[in-house]
């Protein structure tokens, strides 16, 4: 079992849907938690940033952390095709190596407009 | 410069050759990470430096690579007798201090190994 999972998809939503992504993991002493955007042939781009459980919102997304279940989320409200990417959920603990990202195989993300 | 510059963007070799992939971090950016993204995968780290000092290169796969970053800016990621499994794509961060959330990535360098 790796130690992050993530659904890869492909999901395809209609322009203005509510988008849910999430991930899964295994490791307790992870306590960051991060959903990059990454666009075909580019470098992932932070979109959220949380540091242990909560909620985080930005605009159109909003971040969810529940440590108790090891399940993160990632919502995107009134999704744009704009926002047709791959979403990578990312995690790295709170100790010396916290620099050491692990992310998910990332979910392909359509936004049909 | 803007942001982290990766060269080349793509590079076909065939099995067994020696490649230098090379990134140019942000300007002034201490710390330096290079990552492998594998098809359908999730970026897995590789090595980090601080300055010019190689500080983790745990995720390294084998002897076969190496990295440098002599002058504490620019580096450069070394595969010697290249493997087709090897393929994938290379990218490179950097940050102004070691964290975790401050990372700018790169484009990537696409290699493909015939």
């Amino acid at each position: 079992q790796k130690e992050v999972e993530q659904d890869p998809g492909p999901l395809s939503v209609p322009e203005g849907a509510i988008v849910s992504l999430n991930c899964t993991y295994s490791n307790s002493a992870f306590q960051y938690f991060m959903w990059y955007r990454q666009y075909s042939r580019k470098g992932p781009e932070l979109l959220m940033y949380t540091y242990s459980s909560g909620n985080k919102e930005d605009g159109r997304f909003t971040a969810q952390v529940d440590k108790s279940s090891k399940y993160i989320s990632l919502f995107i409200r009134d999704s744009q095709p704009s926002d047709s990417a791959t979403y990578l959920c990312a995690m790295s603990d709170s100790g010396g190596s916290n620099y050491k990202l692990t992310f998910g195989k990332g979910t392909l993300l359509t936004v049909n407009p | 410069g803007a942001g982290v510059s990766q060269t080349p963007s793509n590079k076909v070799t065939e099995k067994g050759k020696y490649v230098e992939l090379r990134c140019d971090p942000i300007s002034g950016h201490t710390a330096l990470y290079w990552y492998r993204q594998s098809l359908g995968q999730g970026p897995e780290f590789l090595i980090y430096f601080q300055g010019t000092g190689a500080a983790d290169d745990s995720g390294l796969p084998n002897d076969r690579f190496f990295a440098v970053r002599p002058e504490g800016s620019v580096s450069t990621l070394k595969i010697q007798r290249t493997e087709r499994g090897d393929s994938a794509v290379y990218l490179c961060a950097s940050s102004l201090n070691v964290q975790n959330y401050g990372y700018t990535f790169g484009s990537g360098t696409r290699l493909t190994v015939v």
